[in-house]
């Protein structure tokens, strides 16, 4: 059974970068089937997904266009775990933020409420 | 980028009544003979959980009584007798292409 754990600072000020990780258990971040991929949850957005990474031979990463000038999603095959950095934040940047495996997005990490306030 | 859209935005049924969601996509989302469209449940505090995947196919475990259907643009999710344990918010999510979208959501509560 594939489980993802999130975590990560839940509080980040205006300006700097939101970095969280999720560490998979179960699975390997490098299987070839496999893909990682960050969502996002607010009230005004509703669920927005983010970007994705995964490995064909050599990895790959898709990201949505809206973040794409401050999004990084890096593999880290010796920890078996993913992570999110999204640099200049501001409050529109608040959401709950998800880790979820596969194309068909599932599991789902257990979110982490990210507040962007000085 | 595929707009998914859902309806209605909330609905009220009795237990042990039909329930039926639906959502149509702004374009075809079919891929290799499969329709690249995913059900979730989400209850408050929790993630969004899997329910049926490739537009009609059952993850193990969800009850029968959760069937999706549909092809081309337009895609249904049906709860064919609604129990109290029911009560979420359903979207759909489309994984053709990227970016992934989302429906906006369908609250579904009993009344």
């Amino acid at each position: 059974q594939v489980q993802l754990q999130q975590s990560g600072p839940r509080l980040v000020k205006p300006s700097q970068t939101l970095s969280l990780t999720c560490a998979i258990s179960g699975d390997s971040v490098s299987r070839n089937t496999a893909a990682w991929n960050w969502i996002r949850q607010s009230p005004s957005r509703g669920l927005e997904w983010l970007g994705r990474t995964y490995y064909r031979s050599k990895w790959y990463n898709d990201y949505a266009v809206s973040v794409k000038s401050r999004i990084t999603i890096n593999a880290d095959t010796s920890k078996n775990q993913v992570s999110l950095d999204l640099n200049f934040v501001t409050p529109e940047d608040a959401a709950v933020y998800y880790c979820a495996g596969g194309f068909a997005l599932d599991p789902w990490g257990q979110g982490t409420l990210v507040t962007v306030s000085s | 980028d595929i707009v998914m859209t859902q309806s209605p935005d909330s609905l009220a049924v009795s237990l042990g009544e039909r329930a039926t969601i639906n959502c149509k996509s702004s374009q075809n989302i079919l891929s290799s003979d499969k329709q690249c469209l995913t059900w979730f449940q989400q209850k408050p505090g929790q993630p969004p959980k899997l329910l049926i995947y490739w537009a009609s196919t059952r993850e193990s475990g969800v009850p029968d009584r959760f069937s999706g259907s549909g092809s081309g643009t337009d895609f249904t999710l049906t709860i064919s007798s609604l129990q109290a344990e029911d009560v979420a918010v359903y979207y759909c999510q489309q994984h053709y292409s990227t970016p992934l979208t989302f429906g906006g959501g369908t609250k579904v509560e009993i009344k």
